[in-house]
């Protein structure tokens, strides 16, 4: 009964590759997000979606595109894979926007270590 | 543009003893302030999380306060045990942008 899955778990390719990672969530949630933790643990936003809608777009290349097909879904996928994309990508969900609920906590995946060699 | 601080990076401490995690934020204009607990090699799991008007919310041997004027939150955890061993994440989300901002981590090592 897992709350937000992501697949895969772990992924090592080589530079120039094209990837994807997919993220499911079952509770009912509208809102969708991807994280990257890169080497030092840092956190950071990329982008999130409301009702298959793109909210957040941080400055991200565009070698990264998220694909949400349904409101329980948000995939990224990665183009032209460099050394630098290493990092630990997290996906997470929740009830709505802030602004709109700011009160919703986010639940997170368990994360897909992605290793560029 | 907000920036989440906390300190110290790293801790360790004997099993039992009362300990104090530190989190400081720059820009007052949040909606609320998470603390989360990140397992090696897993997600994030939301520990408290406090709305802006809100000054503290409790979860068994936790206690999370919110100073939102001067920035600042803690995280009390009482009588630690190795289980508590993990890094905890300070987030907060902003109202200017939506976004969830987070502070690096501390990481935590209660030994028995």
């Amino acid at each position: 009964d897992t709350a937000v899955s992501q697949t895969p778990k772990y992924l090592v390719t080589q530079m120039g590759n094209d990837k994807s990672i997919k993220c499911e969530q079952n509770l009912g949630h509208d809102t969708m997000y991807w994280y990257k933790q890169d080497s030092k643990k840092f956190l950071k936003i990329m982008f999130s979606y409301n009702n298959k809608e793109l909210i957040i777009n941080e400055t991200v290349p565009n070698r990264f595109s998220p694909k949400s097909p349904d409101k329980a879904h948000l995939n990224l996928h990665i183009n032209s894979l460099e050394l630098g994309d290493s990092a630990v990508y997290f996906c997470a969900s929740s009830h709505g926007l802030a602004g709109g609920r700011g009160t919703d906590t986010q639940y997170f995946g368990p994360g897909t270590r992605l290793t560029v060699l | 543009k907000q920036e989440v601080t906390q300190i110290p990076a790293a801790l360790s401490v004997p099993e039992g003893e009362n300990l104090v995690l530190n989190c400081s934020f720059t820009d007052s204009a949040i909606y609320n302030l998470q603390w989360f607990r990140q397992d090696p090699g897993k997600g994030l799991t939301s520990l408290l999380l406090i709305q802006s008007s809100q000054r503290e919310q409790t979860s068994g041997r936790l206690n999370a306060s919110l100073d939102k004027s001067s920035g600042r939150s803690t995280l009390y955890i009482a009588a630690s045990q190795p289980g508590d061993s993990a890094t905890y994440l300070c987030a907060v989300l902003s109202s200017n942008t939506g976004k969830l901002i987070f502070g690096q981590g501390t990481t935590l090592q209660v030994k028995p």
